[in-house]
Order: C-alpha cells, then sequence, then structure tokens
C-alpha cells in the first residue's frame, strides 16, 4: 500500500533554509503519470498548495513562493526533497507530502515553527 | 492564481443533505475536470473523498458526491452522520495543468 513520511526540523530561524523529506514507499517516481506534491497548513488555516515533481523530473511550483522554492527527488531512496528559502514566522505551518497529482494519499504531516 | 471561493461554514442536522460550494474560474474549475475534495478532521490529515468532479475512491460512502457546472463545484453529503462532522476542501488544477488550487475551507456542523 502507498505510505508517506515528511521529515526534517520543527524549529527554524528567520530568514534560515527549510528542507524536507519526504520518505515513500508503494509507489516509484520513475513509473510515468506519477508525481507527488507538497502541501502546507498554517495553525488554524487552510491548506496551500506549494509544489509538485513529476516522474520526469517536470516540476511545478505556487505562482506566489516560486522564487523561494525547490523540489528534487532522488528515485533510488523513495524521497523527494523540498526547500524553502528565507523563513518566516508566517511559513509556521504543518507540511504535508501526497502521492499524485489529485493527492490521493497523503502523509502524517510535519509542523514546522519559525521562531528566533 | 487565487484560492477557490468556500463559505467558511455549513451544517445539518443528522440524515439531512448538505451542499458545499466551490467557486473558481474558467482558469480551473471551468477549464478542467480535475476538482478533488478533502475530508479533514481535527490533528489529522486530508482525505480525498472526490476526485475528478465526481469519482469516489473505494472506501468512501456514496452518501458523498460531486458535480460541477461552469466555474462551480459542489459536493454534497447526504445522510448526514455525525463522523461527517469536519473541515472540507476543495481543489482543482489550474492554468494549463501547472498549478494546482486549494478553497478556503468550510467547516461542516453537524448539529
Amino acid at each position: 500500500q502507498i505510505t508517506l513520511k515528511e521529515s526534517g526540523p520543527t524549529l527554524v530561524k528567520p530568514t534560515q533554509t527549510l528542507t524536507l523529506t519526504c520518505t515513500f514507499s508503494g509507489f516509484s517516481l520513475s513509473t510515468s503519470g506519477v508525481s507527488v506534491g507538497w502541501i502546507r497548513q498554517p495553525p488554524g488555516k487552510a491548506l496551500e498548495w506549494l509544489a509538485l515533481i513529476y516522474w520526469d523530473d517536470d516540476r511545478r511550483y505556487s505562482p506566489s513562493l516560486k522564487s523561494r522554492l525547490t523540489v528534487t527527488k532522488d528515485t533510488s531512496k523513495n524521497q523527494v526533497v523540498l526547500t524553502m528559502t528565507n523563513m518566516d514566522p508566517v511559513d509556521t505551518a504543518t507540511y504535508y507530502c501526497a502521492h499524485s497529482r489529485s493527492f490521493d494519499y497523503w502523509g502524517q504531516g510535519t509542523l514546522v515553527t519559525v521562531s528566533s | 492564481q487565487s484560492a477557490l471561493t468556500q463559505p467558511p461554514s455549513a451544517s445539518g442536522s443528522p440524515g439531512q443533505s448538505v451542499t458545499i460550494s466551490c467557486t473558481g474560474t474558467s482558469s480551473d474549475i471551468g477549464g478542467y475536470d480535475y476538482v478533488s475534495w478533502y475530508q479533514q478532521h481535527p490533528g489529522k490529515a486530508p482525505k480525498r473523498v472526490i476526485y475528478e468532479v465526481n469519482k469516489r475512491p473505494s472506501g468512501v460512502p456514496a452518501r458523498f458526491s460531486g458535480s460541477k457546472s461552469g466555474s462551480t463545484a459542489s459536493l454534497t453529503v447526504s445522510g448526514l452522520q455525525a463522523e461527517d462532522e469536519a473541515d472540507y476542501y476543495c481543489s482543482s488544477f489550474a492554468d494549463s495543468n501547472k498549478f494546482v488550487v486549494f478553497g478556503g475551507g468550510t467547516k461542516l456542523t453537524v448539529l
């Protein structure tokens, strides 16, 4: 069955770079049509789409955050990495990774707090 | 790329039906049949309950149904049950399939 799990720091300082890893099983990112997305949710607020990476290494980013985001994949490790630069307290959120463009399977999420 | 518009709240009594709307534009909902709906209980990850406008994943009760008219999508929950109380979010592809956009979420209360 498909599972995903996010990992990374729980606390980052303002201006630092956040690096999150999504480790998954039950599918391969080298299979045609497969994609993994990143979504975040500030406490008490709505979901916000961040990025998508496809099997062919095509990458899509939220226009409002594009300058700060990078998503990469390591097919051999079954991992997707999201990097977000210049973190700010408003970036405090639970960050999720999910399988496919319609997000049919989600990780449990990881809460990242931005504070000095 | 703006968020899709959902009512902040909706409610119904057990056994009743409730419909939640999700309004976008011709660049997102109106342009693609790739609308999804997600249910999120407090402290939990979202769960997809509808995809491609009106398809139900296996395991999702038939009480959940989706539709679309123009640039507005709708999620209907029939025969409301206490466990349906949750936040619901819509999403759609946008701008030539380049992006994904979410709605602001609707809190469904079962009275």
